[in-house]
C-alpha cells in the first residue's frame, strides 16, 4: 500500500520559516521515474504546484516562490522536506505532498496539513 | 507560466445526467512524443484530490469507466456519461508539460 502523509507546525508567526516533512511508504525515491510534489490549497479551494524533486535528486520550483522554498529529500528516512521562508499570512493554506511516477499523474496524494500563519 | 482555465466554474447536475467540463490552456500541452500533459483530478468533500484521468485521455487504475478525458493541444474535456451522487466535489485540470505545473482554478459539481 503506498501511502504519504505530511507533517509539521500548525501555526506559525509571520517571518518565521515552516518546515514540513513527507514521510512516505510503499515505493522509492531511487526508483527512476519517480517524483515527490507539494502542493498548497488555499481556503478559497484554489490549487498551487509548490516544488518537486525527482529520484535523481533533481528539483524544480514555483516561479512566484522559487526565492522562498527549498526542497530535499532522505531517502534512508523515506522523507521529502519542504522548507519555506520569511512566511506571511497569506501562506495559510492546506499543503499537501503527492507522488508522481514519470508522467501519469499526481497518483497518491497526502490527507494534507493545516498551516496558519497568524502572530 | 502556463495559465489554465477552467469552464464552468460551477456545475449543477443531475444523477443519471451526462456532464461535461472544459479545460484550456494558454500554451499547447501537446509533448512532441506525442502525449498531452494534461491531468484531471477530482477532490471529493473533505478529502485529498484524486487523479482521475492522465495524459488527456487515459483513466487512472480504479476510475470508473463513465470519466473520460478528450481533446488535445489547449482544449481538453471531461465527460461523465452518467453522473452518480457520489461525484459531486471540485474538478481540477492540471498541466505537467513545463514547470511549474499549474491547475485550472476549478469547477465545483453538485447536485
Amino acid at each position: 500500500q503506498i501511502t504519504l502523509r505530511e507533517s509539521g507546525p500548525a501555526l506559525v508567526k509571520p517571518t518565521q520559516t515552516l518546515t514540513l516533512t513527507c514521510t512516505f511508504s510503499g515505493f522509492s525515491l531511487t526508483t527512476p521515474g519517480m517524483r515527490v510534489i507539494w502542493i498548497r490549497q488555499t481556503p478559497g479551494k484554489a490549487l498551487e504546484w509548490l516544488a518537486r524533486i525527482d529520484w535523481d535528486d533533481d528539483k524544480f520550483y514555483s516561479t512566484s516562490l522559487k526565492t522562498r522554498l527549498t526542497i530535499s529529500k532522505d531517502t534512508s528516512k523515506n522523507q521529502v522536506v519542504l522548507t519555506m521562508t520569511n512566511m506571511d499570512p497569506v501562506d495559510s493554506a492546506t499543503y499537501f505532498c503527492a507522488r508522481m511516477q514519470s508522467w501519469w499523474g499526481l497518483d497518491v496524494w497526502g490527507r494534507g496539513t493545516v498551516v496558519t500563519v497568524s502572530s | 507560466d502556463i495559465v489554465m482555465t477552467q469552464s464552468p466554474l460551477s456545475l449543477p447536475v443531475t444523477p443519471g445526467e451526462p456532464a461535461s467540463i472544459s479545460c484550456r490552456s494558454s500554451q499547447s500541452l501537446l509533448h512532441n512524443i506525442g502525449y498531452n500533459y494534461l491531468d484531471w483530478y477530482l477532490q471529493k468533500p473533505g478529502q485529498s484530490p484524486q487523479l482521475l484521468i492522465y495524459f488527456g485521455s487515459n483513466r487512472a487504475s480504479g476510475v470508473p469507466d463513465r470519466f473520460s478525458g478528450s481533446g488535445s493541444g489547449t482544449d481538453f474535456t471531461l465527460n461523465i456519461s452518467r453522473v452518480e451522487a457520489e461525484d459531486v466535489g471540485f474538478y481540477y485540470c492540471m498541466q505537467s508539460l513545463q514547470i511549474p505545473f499549474t491547475f485550472g482554478p476549478g469547477t465545483k459539481v453538485d447536485i
